[in-house]
């Protein structure tokens, strides 16, 4: 069974860091791309990150660019988003979700954790 | 970057009625690569249906997706109580970035 468990989100003022953790199981991690996206409350869902399954390509939206980095550990079957220069407009649920494609992006996703909670807020 | 709106923003019917969703592209999607998904209160979204119209693995037939180009429809053909949730649809034909339409709301009347 596919799992991947968010985990890492706080309350946080503007400003701050953040790493956030997922810790992926259930199928062969490193043969996967996996994303971050996330959603502000009571509101849409945004695509915030991607990485490719060696970890070669990444990607970022417009509005994390610069301030967000995604990374993944294929030894610990574990993805991360470090976020820097938090801004309240970041407060969100922050799902890791993996891509349906195996060895290639197909950029939709299949499977998603169930979140975790990053609050900016001084 | 493709601006997805869906259409309605909240759609109310009952229980064995047929609904039907609409997301329109700003911008032709290529090849059909435009994704389904539901969300419940509480959950994490659900992949229903790729490539517009193939469903997912577990998905029940009385949901269908059809469309290309610039106008998509996700039909539920007869409605199920647990159906009742948000659905969002998503572009990934010029990825990245994905890009999310702003979700219909399908409430129980």
């Amino acid at each position: 069974e596919v799992q991947l468990v968010e985990s890492g989100g706080v309350v946080v003022q503007p400003g701050g860091s953040l790493r956030l953790s997922c810790a992926a199981s259930g199928f062969t991690f490193d043969d996967y791309t996996m994303h971050w996206v996330r959603q502000a409350p009571g509101k849409g869902l945004e695509w915030v990150s991607l990485i490719s399954w060696d970890g070669g390509s990444t990607y970022y939206a417009d509005s994390v660019k610069g301030r967000f980095t995604i990374s993944r550990d294929n030894s610990k079957n574990s993805l991360y988003l470090q976020m820097n220069s938090l801004r309240t407009e970041d407060t969100a649920l922050y799902y890791c979700a993996k891509d349906y494609g195996v060895l290639t992006s197909e950029y939709y996703f299949d499977y998603w954790g169930q979140g975790t909670l990053v609050t900016v807020s001084s | 970057e493709i601006v997805l709106t869906q259409s309605p923003g909240t759609l109310s019917l009952s229980p064995g009625e047929r609904a039907t969703l609409s997301c329109r592209a700003s911008q032709s999607v290529s090849s059909s690569y435009l994704a389904w998904y539901q969300q419940k209160p509480g959950q994490a979204p659900r992949l229903l249906i790729y490539g517009a119209s193939s469903r997912a693995t577990g998905i029940p037939d009385r949901f269908s997706g059809s469309g290309s180009g610039t106008d998509f429809t996700l039909t539920i053909s007869r409605l199920e109580p647990e159906d009742f949730a948000v659905y969002y649809c998503q572009q990934y034909g010029s990825s990245p970035p994905n890009t999310f339409g702003q979700g219909t709301k399908l409430e129980i009347k």
